[in-house]
């Protein structure tokens, strides 16, 4: 198996522009979580799915963020309109629940707010 | 979750066991503990969990005291490959959020 895949590996794009994040999760496994990552924060968990529902999204910073799955092999991250204070790298991790629960990410999406 | 306290930063020598203590004072008695890494520009990578008794696999070792308010990693022969960040985290079995603290950045040095 490839592992997660993630979509770009790098995003540059303008203040109030729509952004869209993608992710392949390892096949079989129907755990999803989308993670941000900066320097003040460190990693900060945004939402998780579950069989392609989202159970907690407690994590979304604020409206502008949204995140679909409509099906086992592929969920979006979206952003729009996006900000400066965006700017992140934003994982995708993927796992087995109920099975053990080591948690598999992909390489990330560096995204630059301009 | 309970909260974890690790030091900042350590330096290790190349080929020398590291050893990465975490602090889980408040942990409960169905919390494990779990340890991930995350090498530079790289997603964090799990590396070992356990609830009581100490467990082993092959990339590191994790030593849990009898009261379970602390435990240890302990990469046995550290490489320069090991410099990374590493994450301890408290989680009950079965949760799914994985909430990590800032970690640690373990340094091997040539």
């Amino acid at each position: 198996d490839a592992g997660v895949i993630q979509s770009p590996r790098h995003e540059v794009t303008e203040m109030g522009q729509e952004v869209t994040l993608r992710c392949k999760p390892i096949s079989g496994h129907n755990s999803l979580f989308w993670y941000r990552q900066t320097m003040m924060r460190g990693l900060e968990l945004l939402i998780y799915f579950n069989n392609n529902v989202p159970i907690d999204d407690s994590g979304m910073p604020e409206d502008r963020f949204s995140a679909k799955m409509p099906n086992a092999s592929f969920s979006t991250l979206k952003i729009q309109p996006s900000e400066p204070r965006d700017s992140a790298v934003y994982f995708c991790a993927s796992s087995l629940r109920g099975i053990g629960t080591e948690a598999f990410f992909g390489q990330g999406t560096r995204l630059t707010v301009v | 979750d309970a909260k974890t306290t690790q030091p900042t930063s350590m330096d290790c020598a190349e080929g020398r066991a590291a050893n990465l203590p975490c602090n889980h004072s408040t942990i409960s008695g169905n919390e494990y503990v779990y340890w991930y890494r995350q090498i530079h520009s790289q997603g964090p990578q799990y590396i070992i969990h356990g609830l009581k008794n100490n467990e082993t696999n092959e990339m590191a070792s994790l030593i849990i005291t009898e009261d379970r308010k602390s435990s240890t990693l302990i990469l046995p022969h550290a490489t320069l490959r090991d410099t990374a960040v590493y994450y301890c985290i408290v989680r009950v079995q079965g949760a799914q959020k994985l909430v990590f603290g800032q970690g640690t950045r373990l340094t091997i040095n040539p």
